[in-house]
């Protein structure tokens, strides 16, 4: 029962230009949502996240947009660098429960 | 602070063999989450602790899995008898609260043949 999707595994970008990842859920209930960066041989590192009662937040060249009637996330990254290729995963959690990932995108940043 | 802490980084056995992942999550985070990485799934939860006891383990695949949190400091993920399929990176993940953000080791990479 996947609760998170990432429907796109991979996406490129051009240096200096904007990456958007996207990522929906089915459960209303989630709160509280999370953008982890994962580089290879490492584990993820947090990134961003926003509460369910904001429709955005941003932290330096991140971006992070909530619908909730669509129950919708995306990440956007501008401009995007060739350090951000990665993989990165969003996730849900509901308050004192735990977190749910999607399957990742990995993002390729070309120069 | 260290960070979560992981061993062994890298481990390759043969199947049916007893397989023991070790963690060591960051003081203080009274949550600790075990989770499977595989490209198929992507990262997948397998259980997780509160103050050192299980509250929820329905992600863990069968009964070949099992995890004890014996202390605040120490977490282990056994599996037994092992099986190729069971060949996946494993990350162990720490956190204050459950809904915050989550601080992962840097993973065991399991491979059985």
């Amino acid at each position: 029962d996947q609760q998170v999707k990432q429907n796109s595994p991979s996406l490129s970008v051009q240096e200096g230009r904007i990456s958007i990842l996207n990522c929906d859920y089915t459960n209303s209930m989630f709160d509280y949502f999370l953008w982890y960066k994962k580089y290879p041989a490492e584990g993820p590192t947090f990134l961003i996240s926003i509460s369910s009662i904001k429709d955005k937040n941003e932290d330096g060249r991140f971006t992070v947009f909530l619908n909730k009637s669509a129950k919708h996330l995306s990440l956007h990254i501008v401009p995007s660098q060739p350090g951000d290729s990665a993989v990165y995963f969003c996730a849900a959690s509901l308050l004192e429960d735990d977190m749910r990932f999607g399957a990742g995108t990995r993002l390729t940043v070309k120069p | 602070d260290a960070g979560v802490i992981q061993s062994p980084r890298h481990e390759v056995t043969e199947m049916g063999q007893e397989v023991t992942l070790r963690c060591k999550p960051i003081s203080g985070h009274d949550y600790l989450f075990w989770y499977r990485q595989t490209m198929m799934r992507g990262l997948e939860l397998l259980i997780y602790f509160n103050n050192n006891v299980p509250i929820d383990d329905s992600g863990m695949p069968e009964d070949r899995f099992s995890a004890k949190m014996p202390n605040a400091s120490f977490s282990t993920l056994k599996i037994q008898p092992s099986e190729p399929r069971d060949s996946a990176v494993y990350f162990c993940a720490s956190s204050p609260w459950s809904g915050n953000e989550q601080y992962f080791g840097p993973g065991t990479r399991l491979t059985v043949t």
